[in-house]
């Protein structure tokens, strides 16, 4: 089946870096992927859309010029996390899509996550 | 606005025994549901889907059931097995975007 590889899967960073973490299909081209975050207890956010090519559509509160998505390649999305804050850490997920005909027929497939801690 | 709920976080049943999750949603436009199961610390593993023009559908030991006068789902699993236990997530979509609950955790005792 459709494989979706996230790095890293964990990563602790000091408060004020920045993180990246990278999304891959790996055996699939993905033309849009997606960014979700979990909070403990709680379920995933949607945060954005990446699309290949063109900027990625951000969803409402979360903050574009700190979570920066480049989706530069049909296999290949990057969240790079700016000026990271305790507040920050969380779980970020991101997910692909296998486009079988009309869309919306595919269930997504997800990456396995990267822990962020942020100290 | 929580467009998702589920509203049991946790479900404990015994091995062999029926698991039933369920999920309610407000909005009408939404035509596709799944399931997805997740263990700690990995992302969600698609289980089972479906879509609005049916009221079920089957795969194994997995059922989705959809009501949609109700505006619910659920999810039963027969016979329930240890390695069931895990948090599932219904998520919902009419866009392509998926809308998740909140999780319920499912136990399978031994």
């Amino acid at each position: 089946g459709a494989v979706v590889s996230q790095h890293p899967s964990w990563v602790i960073c000091k408060s004020g870096t920045s993180v990246k973490i990278e999304c891959r299909s790996l055996d699939f081209q993905a033309t849009t992927m997606f960014w979700y975050r979990q909070f403990p207890k709680q379920s995933l956010m949607l945060m954005a859309t990446s699309n290949e090519g063109s900027k990625a559509t951000y969803e409402q509160g979360v903050e574009k010029d700190k979570f920066l998505i480049n989706h530069a390649s049909l296999t290949l999305s990057t969240l790079t996390v700016t000026s990271a804050h305790p507040e920050d850490s969380s779980f970020y997920i991101c997910s692909a899509r296998v486009l079988w005909g009309t869309g919306v027929d595919s269930p997504l497939h997800f990456g396995n996550g990267t822990r962020l801690t942020v100290t | 606005d929580q467009q998702v709920k589920q509203n049991s976080p946790s479900l404990s049943v015994q091995e062999g025994r029926i698991s039933i999750l369920n999920c309610d949603y407000t909005n009408s436009m939404f035509d596709y549901f799944l399931w997805y199961k997740k263990y700690p610390a990995e992302g969600p593993t698609f289980l089972i889907s479906i879509s609005s023009i049916k009221d079920k559908n089957e795969d194994g030991r997995f059922t989705v059931f959809l009501n949609k006068s109700a505006k619910h789902l659920s999810l039963h699993i027969v016979p329930s097995q240890p390695g069931d236990s895990a948090v599932y997530f219904c998520a919902a979509t009419d866009t392509g975007k998926l809308i998740f609950g909140q999780g319920t955790t499912l136990q399978v005792k031994p």
